[in-house]
């Protein structure tokens, strides 16, 4: 079974660009979730979904953030306009049967110069 | 205001000898803990759960410990091995409602041969 699988692994902007992170869910997977860890602290929630429903976003900072997932499939997290305090690991993650467990994939880390 | 803590950014034991990761919580809403593992530059991987109607759950070499009156939860790895020095992430949620985690901010463990 294959993993999640995110990228790129790595992206590099400046301040005021635009930056888009992909995520493929494991296959069969209806829950997904995004959550992001920045300068080595807690990793936080940042939103899930249901198929392609917005369960919970509670944890989006803030209108420059815009996740999406059409189809229930891949989902994609735009930053725009991207800050310096964006930088940070984003994290996805999938689950089959919600709470119990997720699978997170390995990343992408934004760095906003 | 952090709902999840663990106070000890990093932890050194010897291969051979118990490894114990502490972790408090302030919200009696709580029902479910995890704790996940990091290796640098992957994601964080399940490593054990247990449930608010448990106080010990096991797996292997990995123990965790929930006291609900004091709200903390404990990991024992019993024998620490090299291969376990990581990250490791406390995390907490409610088996109602929204299936989001709250994480602590880590514990850097490093098993020394």
């Amino acid at each position: 079974e294959a993993g999640v699988t995110q990228f790129p692994s790595h992206s590099v902007i400046e301040k005021g660009q635009t930056v888009t992170l992909r995520c493929d869910p494991i296959s069969g997977h209806d829950n997904l979730y995004w959550y992001r860890r920045v300068m080595g602290k807690e990793i936080k929630f940042l939103l899930h979904f249901v198929k392609e429903s917005k369960q919970d976003e509670s944890g989006m900072p803030n209108n420059r953030f815009l996740a999406e997932r059409t189809g229930g499939t891949y989902s994609t997290l735009k930053v725009q306009p991207a800050e310096l305090e964006d930088s940070g690991v984003y994290f996805c993650a999938s689950s089959k049967q919600g709470i119990y467990g997720y699978t997170f994939g390995s990343g992408t880390r934004l760095t906003v110069v | 205001d952090q709902q999840v803590k663990q106070n000890s950014p990093s932890l050194s034991v010897q291969e051979g000898r118990i490894s114990i990761l502490n972790c408090d919580y302030t919200n009696s809403m709580f029902d479910y803990f995890l704790w996940y593992k990091k290796y640098p530059a992957e994601g964080p991987t399940f490593l054990i759960s247990i449930s608010s109607i448990k106080d010990k759950n096991e797996d292997g070499r990995f123990t965790v410990f929930l006291n609900k009156s004091a709200k903390h939860l404990s990991l024992h790895i019993v024998p620490s091995q090299p291969g376990d020095s990581a990250v490791y992430f406390c995390a907490a949620s409610t088996t109602s409602g929204t299936y989001k985690y709250i994480f602590g901010t880590g514990t850097r463990l490093k098993v020394l041969a």
